[in-house]
């Protein structure tokens, strides 16, 4: 079945320390890759897309992605989080140019210790 | 910075009741949606709205849901009889004609009772 998965469902991590959110897919076609950030009581903002071109993005607050083909995979990362960060991070997609409706992971929840 | 814009940001409605969630997407966008998100569980697709008419709309999305836009600048979710499995965050969101993000209201929560 078609889906995005999440696998780590909360993570912890030092003020300072990197940070890498796994997001994987099983999509036949390379879909459109999205990473959300929500955090509490607050709406969904897009940090970074990937469609095509280079596999290496760069997104709002000093996160990248890379999209791997090989792996189906589309991580996170942050090389030095902030407590700001903490917060519930979502990989989406769009598996198919002819949709637009996005299908969302379960969410990786991030805390940051001081 | 534009933004799209919810109201109420929570709402209580009691089983039966019809309610409306509204909705001012990003003026120049194109394409409307409706998401879900009940509580502990994955943001899920509703409903997207293109050139004044449902474009995708997912299995959720039965008889008792409507959407609407009743002017040039809101867009509307009704559920006609709410249930209490009803009960979630409604996000509404709008992307431009050609671009496939979309940019997420802050929600509006719904409580059945």
């Amino acid at each position: 079945a078609q889906s995005v998965t999440q696998p780590d469902i909360h993570i912890t991590v030092s003020e300072g320390a990197s940070l890498e959110l796994r997001c994987n897919y099983s999509y036949g076609a390379t879909p459109y890759l999205f990473w959300y950030v929500q955090s509490p009581g607050q709406g969904l903002q897009l940090l970074l897309k990937y469609f095509s071109g280079d596999t290496l993005v760069q997104g709002i607050k000093g996160f990248e992605a890379e999209f791997k083909r090989s792996q189906s995979s589309f991580n996170l990362r942050k090389p030095s989080v902030h407590w700001s960060d903490a917060a519930e991070y979502f990989c989406a997609v769009v598996p198919d140019t002819g949709r637009r409706a996005l299908t969302f992971g379960s969410g990786t929840r991030l805390q940051v210790q001081p | 910075e534009p933004e799209v814009t919810q109201t109420p940001s929570h709402q209580v409605t009691q089983m039966g009741q019809e309610v409306i969630l509204r909705c001012v997407p990003i003026s120049n966008h194109l394409y409307f949606y409706w998401y879900r998100q009940i509580l502990g569980q994955k943001v899920e697709f509703l409903v997207s709205f293109y050139n004044n008419e449902i474009s995708e709309k997912s299995e959720i999305f039965d008889d008792q849901f409507s959407v609407e836009r009743p002017d040039g600048s809101n867009f509307t979710l009704k559920i006609r009889s709410t249930k209490l499995e009803d009960s979630a965050m409604y996000f509404c969101a709008s992307s431009e004609k050609g671009q496939f993000e979309a940019f997420f209201g802050q929600g509006t929560r719904l409580t059945v009772v």
